[in-house]
């Protein structure tokens, strides 16, 4: 079966605007998370959604939110964007809400994004 | 705090073993996750530990002990396409059931012929 789908992989911004990036995960897939990667800091938890509702949420400032839908597609959004915003931005997602017991987390391929 | 910490860089050659370790810090255990990452790739699932234990797939085991916080990733019969960063990583669970990786900064694995 398809894997996790992200889209756009490259994109380029200017400071000041905002982004929207978008997950598709795993058929049957409920839970959808979001991950920011840079070489400093690595893999950072940004936030996590379960049937639409945001059931956890990392140490990142209000600018970056999220939202799922009925279909358990997801998407993030940047606002006002800064340099240190450039990244490698992961969605991944697992058939459960409890990230335990076996229930794998599987990353998408990313959307890179390069903040000028 | 939540804390992992793994070496940054190991090298081997290849056919030989390696392991690789990890040790964490966190709250609200739920399972311990390898990752491999390829430059430029996804990081793709390579084993998961809740209980305490070696598990074993294939050349690739792994290992946890929770009261003394530390797991260990042991890779054998290395071969050059093992050349590739090793994420470990804790999930957590906060009291809404909601879930989140803390993730290690990664060790860089050289495989030398």
């Amino acid at each position: 079966k398809a894997g996790v789908t992200q889209t756009p992989r490259y994109l380029i911004k200017t400071r000041g605007q905002q982004v929207t990036l978008s997950c598709s995960p795993i058929s049957g897939h409920r839970s959808v998370s979001w991950y920011q990667q840079t070489p400093g800091q690595g893999l950072q938890f940004l936030f996590e959604y379960f049937s639409e509702t945001q059931r956890n949420k990392g140490n990142f400032p209000g600018r970056f939110s999220g939202r799922q839908f009925s279909n358990s597609r997801s998407e993030m959004n940047v606002s006002t964007l800064e340099l240190g915003d450039s990244a490698l931005y992961l969605c991944a997602s697992s058939s459960s809400s409890t990230g335990g017991a076996g229930n794998t987390i599987y990353f998408g391929e990313g959307s890179w994004l390069t903040v000028v | 705090g939540q804390n992992i910490d793994q070496p940054t860089e190991m090298t081997a050659t290849e056919g030989a073993i390696v392991q690789i370790n990890c040790t964490y810090q966190t709250s609200g255990f739920n399972g311990l996750f390898w990752y491999q990452q390829h430059a430029g790739e996804a990081p793709t699932f390579l084993s998961y530990n809740v209980l305490d234990g070696l598990e074993e797939k294939g050349r690739f085991s792994s290992f946890l002990s929770r009261s003394k916080g530390y797991s260990y990733l042991l890779l054998k019969e290395l071969q050059m396409k093992d050349s590739a960063s090793y994420l470990c990583a804790v999930s957590t669970r906060n009291g809404q059931a909601g879930t989140a990786l803390i993730f290690g900064k990664g060790t860089t694995l050289s495989v030398s012929s």
